[in-house]
């Protein structure tokens, strides 16, 4: 079945640094990505969707300068979180579509622990 | 503005009993209904999603769920668990207000499944 991988894992960076989480899709080409985060207490909130080739549509409330999303390829996505604070400490989720499903993402990486000290 | 309301933050059941998790959701504006459910240690899956149409969807791993519209509500069930279905479930409600979309998640329910 489709598969993406989401790297890194685990990541802790110091305050102020920017940090790159990747999101592939091995098997499938995805012309659909979305962004998520987990806080604490398990609620998701979705953050932008993009599509290869064009700008990313953020949900609202979230930093399109603070949270930055590329979706080069048909295969990756990143996610950039810039200038990075201890609040932006957080699980991020990835997942990938691609047709009939593109508007609402089938596939979700193992997500990305970020830890902001 | 939107709200997802999970009612219930855990929900024990024993194995092959049928079970309901709730689900409440207010919008001034139409929304699609989604279940998502994320096994430990694993990402999240899409179990169903209601788009329009038959108010009653189907999903994967024999889960369903009815909307109703007068009640606002998106009700998942199964008429009989496995162990393996111990989890944590996420509603959401996608909706398009001033300004873009706006998707909300609900806060999760933890299904465990008792032999």
């Amino acid at each position: 079945g489709a598969v993406v991988s989401q790297h890194p894992s685990r990541v802790i960076c110091k305050s102020g640094t920017s940090v790159k989480i990747e999101c592939r899709s091995l098997d499938f080409q995805a012309t659909t990505m979305f962004w998520y985060r987990q806080f604490p207490k398990q609620s998701l909130m979705l953050m932008a969707t993009s599509n290869e080739g064009s700008k990313a549509t953020y949900e609202q409330g979230v930093e399109k300068d603070k949270f930055l999303i590329n979706h080069a390829s048909l295969t990756l996505s990143t996610l950039t979180v810039t200038s990075a604070h201890p609040e932006d400490s957080s699980f991020y989720i990835c997942s990938a579509s691609t047709g009939e499903s593109a508007n609402y993402g089938y596939t979700f990486g193992s997500g990305t622990r970020l830890t902001v000290v | 503005a939107q709200s997802v309301t999970q009612l219930d933050s855990q929900v024990p059941v024993f194995e092959e009993a049928p079970v309901e998790l709730r689900c409440n959701y207010s919008s001034s504006v139409s929304v699609y209904l989604f279940w998502y459910v994320q096994y430990p240690n694993q990402g999240l899956q899409l179990l169903l999603k209601y788009l329009s149409g038959s108010t009653l969807v189907k999903g994967i791993n024999g889960f369903e769920a009815e909307f109703n519209k007068s009640q606002t509500s998106f009700h998942l069930r199964k008429p009989s668990v496995h162990i393996s279905d111990t989890a944590e479930y996420f509603c959401a409600v996608r909706g398009v207000n001033t300004g873009g979309f706006k998707t909300i998640f609900g806060a999760g329910t933890r299904l465990f499944v008792k032999a």
